[in-house]
């Protein structure tokens, strides 16, 4: 069964801190790690990861994966009080009878205050 | 340009009660997907379809059942409530992964479900 884990579940930091936030994962049939931001209703599509080692940038997000330790990482700099929100990770399967398969972690709650 | 659209947003089931939730997707995608959410679960799939007429069971199923008669449409039944079942149920769409560069799921709004 496939298996998505985030560290840390909550977060608290103030304006201007840089957090990063992780993502564990045992996918079969791996393909990409998908990173979602969620914050009143439906998750938002962040990034989609599918080779290791190469950055993926947007404004003051970032995030990479590692497929031989089977890891991501988001990081955000000079956090500001519209990043507080639930951040998914999860892990796509693309195999057999799972293909298409989205396995989702717990979230991680990050809370910026002012 | 409306996505993925669920009916109903909220909804009060007495124990033991039936209904039915509803997903409509515009974008022709190929695949379908129920989850539900839970403080400090994640989202965790139920049902899941890769194309019209199929249908397959996710992580949770149980107390659970689904139907894709048509492309855009992707229901799912509660046929007896049970507090247990209390959530906020989330559809999504996609095409087929890997038909395009960015791929992700489209979610919808979200049905606040609460079973007393």
């Amino acid at each position: 069964e496939d298996k998505v884990v985030q560290s840390p579940l909550s977060l608290v930091v103030h304006e201007g801190d840089t957090v990063t936030l992780n993502c564990s994962y045992e996918v079969t049939n791996f393909r990409s790690l998908l990173w979602y931001k969620q914050e009143k209703k439906a998750p938002t599509f962040l990034f989609m990861l599918t080779s290791s080692g190469i950055e993926k940038k947007s404004g003051r997000l970032s995030s990479i994966l590692d497929k031989k330790e089977l890891f991501s990482i988001l990081n955000i700099t000079a956090t500001q009080t519209g990043d507080s929100a639930i951040y998914l990770c999860a892990g796509l399967n693309a195999g057999g009878t799972s293909y298409g398969k989205l396995t989702f972690g717990q979230g991680t709650i990050l809370t910026v205050h002012p | 340009n409306a996505g993925v659209t669920q009916t109903p947003k909220f909804r009060v089931l007495k124990t033991g009660q039936s209904m039915t939730l509803l997903c409509a997707q515009d974008m022709n995608h190929e695949y379908m997907y129920w989850y539900r959410q839970d403080p400090g679960m994640g989202l965790r799939l139920i049902h899941y379809s890769v194309g019209e007429g199929t249908t397959a069971k996710g992580e949770v199923p149980d107390g659970y059942n689904v139907s894709r008669l048509k492309k855009q449409n992707f229901l799912l039944g509660l046929e007896s409530a049970a507090p247990s079942q209390t959530s906020v149920y989330f559809c999504a769409s996609s095409p087929l992964p890997g038909t395009v560069p960015s791929y992700g799921y489209t979610f919808g709004s979200g049905t606040r479900l609460t079973v007393v």
